[in-house]
């Protein structure tokens, strides 16, 4: 079974800077897709941005990319000029062939004024 | 407005009384699943369905149902609701095609059973 884990349970920045959220998986699988979610305290749960394994290229969404090391297993998530907006859970997740969503524990991001 | 709709938003329960969750989507989607959200746990999968008709078991099934009689639709059953059940849980659909653009989800709802 495929895992995914995020070892940051929580992380703080600084309004305007730059934060990097960890996300490492294993899998055996070479088809694949990577997920992160942002889930703020109204609790909806937002997509923020996607990669599938087969694109080297790294996914950009306005002031979020990633950083995806196919090899390594590891998809991290950078958000550039931090909003207050930006505080939330966020969640790393993979889906394989099987179609079945898997989610890391979460890190909770809190933006200081 | 392409959305899933969860209800109810929040809902008290005893232990044993049979209650369901419903989920409805009204973009055609044919992927839905149920997850449970839970502190330091993420979500977790409970049942997803590929189509009509179409059900399987996720991570943690044990202890609910779910059916698939119509597209648009996939309500979870607790038949005899525990209060190791009390959870946030969430409905979510996909278009099911090779190309995942990702998950719609519901609001959640916060279940708690005393």
């Amino acid at each position: 079974a495929q895992t995914v884990t995020q070892s940051q349970p929580e992380m703080s920045v600084q309004e305007a800077e730059t934060v990097t959220l960890s996300c490492t998986y294993d899998t055996s699988e070479s088809d694949y897709y990577l997920f992160w979610y942002k889930q703020p305290p109204s609790r909806q749960m937002i997509l923020v941005i996607r990669q599938e394994a087969y694109k080297q290229q790294n996914a950009t969404e306005n002031r979020f990319s990633v950083n995806f090391q196919k090899a390594a297993k590891s998809f991290s998530l950078k958000i550039s000029d931090s909003q207050l907006g930006d505080a939330a859970m966020y969640f790393c997740a993979y889906e394989g062939g099987a179609r079945q969503l898997t989610f890391g524990s979460g890190t909770q991001l809190t933006v200081l004024p | 407005e392409a959305q899933v709709t969860q209800n109810p938003r929040y809902l008290i329960t005893v232990t044993g009384k049979k209650l369901t969750v419903t989920c409805s989507q009204n973009m055609n989607h044919e992927y839905m699943s149920w997850y449970r959200q839970d502190p330091g746990l993420g979500l977790r999968q409970i049942y997803y369905s590929m189509n009509v008709e179409v059900t399987d078991k996720g991570d943690v099934p044990e202890g609910y149902k779910v059916s698939r009689k119509e597209k648009r639709n996939f309500p979870l059953i607790l038949e005899s609701p525990s209060p190791n059940q009390t959870s946030l849980y969430f409905c979510a659909s996909s278009l099911g095609t090779e190309t995942n653009y990702g998950y719609t989800f519901g609001s959640g709802t916060r279940l708690t059973v005393v």
